[in-house]
């Protein structure tokens, strides 16, 4: 069955500092990924997909993603956080039209 | 385009009483889904339709919950009774199915407190 598993619960980095969000998935072939933020009770917002191509994807607010299928990873990396990026990150996957969801990663940004 | 669209955004009711949550999906989605996010199990999806029909409700998790789509442009989801473990943020999201990476767009939430 399709899962995703993402290890870190919660992470504080500094404002400027570098960011990466850990997500590895379980699926047999190309899976389809997302990654997602939830702004404190807000919605959630996507940040960038991917599915096919270019392992190297670019999302908006500066985040970018990259799949390894060595590593069964998707991870989600920014060069520099700012204090706005403070909010919950969760990596998804999907079949057809049906989303399966990591815990999430609370992201705290201190100044 | 306004995006999804859920109301109320909060709800707070008392234990017993009929809750009616509403969801207006984006125009020309062609799917509806319907989650609900807790603190203990996270974001789970508890039904979803294709073309107004209802496809899988596996996720519904007792004979208290149904789900309605009479239109292209509106589904509730329905509680009766309420029961405070109910209390959740429960959030609608539509997709296309001509969109080949299947993302899915979600409203706001409407946060539901049963007391």
């Amino acid at each position: 069955a399709q899962s995703v598993t993402q290890p870190d619960i919660h992470i504080t980095v500094s404002e400027g500092a570098s960011l990466e969000l850990r997500c590895n998935y379980s699926y047999g072939a190309t899976p389809y990924l997302f990654w997602y933020v939830q702004s404190p009770g807000q919605g959630l917002q996507l940040l960038l997909k991917y599915f096919s191509g270019d392992t190297l994807v670019q999302g908006i607010k500066g985040f970018e993603a990259e799949f390894k299928r060595s590593q069964s990873s998707f991870n989600l990396r920014k060069p520099s956080v700012h204090w706005s990026d403070a909010a919950e990150y969760f990596c998804v996957t999907g079949g057809y039209n049906k989303l399966i969801f990591g815990a999430g990663t609370r992201l705290a940004v201190h100044p | 385009d306004a995006g999804v669209i859920q109301s109320p955004r909060h709800e707070v009711t008392e234990m017993g009483q009929e809750v009616t949550l509403r969801c207006k999906p984006i125009s020309g989605h062609d799917y509806l889904f319907w989650y609900r996010q807790t603190m203990m199990r996270g974001l789970e999806l508890l039904i979803y339709f294709n073309n107004n029909v209802p496809i899988d409700d596996s996720g519904m998790p007792e004979d208290r919950f149904s789900a309605k789509m009479p239109n292209a442009s509106f589904s509730t989801l329905k509680i009766q009774p309420s029961e405070p473990r109910d209390s959740a943020v429960y959030f609608c999201a539509s997709s296309f199915a001509g969109n080949p990476s299947n993302e899915q767009f979600f409203g706001p939430g409407t946060r539901l407190t049963v007391l």
